[in-house]
């Protein structure tokens, strides 16, 4: 396995404007997870994938905010119209298929920073 | 929901030490990861441990679903033991999600 890999690892970018963060997550693991996690707090989910399709959205995410997956392999997350409230870094990870360890991977991380 | 409570939410120790910190959660679970995040945000995987008792090197964890708490210790801490020690929990009936305590921060001084 090589890991479950994030880009960009860092992203500053002035209120208002739109950014994309790309996950890629381990090969043959068919669910991918988002969560945001703010400077002294837990990770907290925003939403999962089953392959292609997007399974679960927490209330956290916002109608700016939108996640896809769309051959099932590799996630988008883009949060249009930024907020200085959506500084955080935000994490993905995936999990094996239904039937095994539920053990997820955590990627390293996109730490965004909107001045 | 299901509620994760972690003790200490800090603790400093000198090198050498030993430590146990707490994850208490407040329903029954189906899984339960143990991280450590590192100074650079990357969380590592520690335990998969749901219930029972796992162990590796000087690290080793509990978890008595039962009575709905888990164990983590630590030996002979050393200093890159620092950072933040988080347990999740999963539950199917809950969705995909791990739902996180708020993490103990260890701090291990020369």
């Amino acid at each position: 396995d090589t890991g479950v890999s994030q880009n960009p690892r860092h992203k500053i970018t002035k209120r208002g404007q739109n950014v994309t963060f790309r996950c890629d997550p381990i090969s043959e693991h068919n669910r991918l997870y988002w969560y945001r996690q703010t400077l002294g707090q837990g990770p907290e989910f925003l939403t999962y994938f089953q392959n292609e399709a997007q399974l679960e959205k927490s209330r956290l995410l916002s109608d700016r905010f939108s996640a896809e997956r769309p051959k099932g392999s590799f996630s988008t997350l883009e949060i249009q119209r930024t907020e200085q409230g959506d500084s955080a870094m935000y994490l993905c990870a995936s999990s094996r298929p239904s039937g095994g360890p539920d053990t997820q991977y955590f990627g390293p991380g996109t730490r965004l920073t909107v001045l | 929901g299901i509620q994760v409570e972690q003790s200490p939410p800090d603790l400093i120790l000198q090198e050498g030490a030993n430590s146990t910190l707490r994850c208490n959660f407040s329903d029954s679970v189906n899984n339960l990861q143990w991280f450590h995040q590192n100074p650079w945000g990357q969380l590592i995987n520690l335990f998969y441990i749901p219930s029972g008792t796992k162990q590796n090197g000087r690290l080793s964890a509990t978890t008595v679903a039962t009575e709905r708490y888990s164990l983590l210790y630590i030996s002979s801490s050393q200093t890159t033991d620092s950072g933040v020690y988080f347990c999740a929990v999963f539950v199917y009936n809950q969705g995909g999600k791990l739902i996180f305590g708020q993490g103990t921060e260890l701090s291990v001084k020369p």
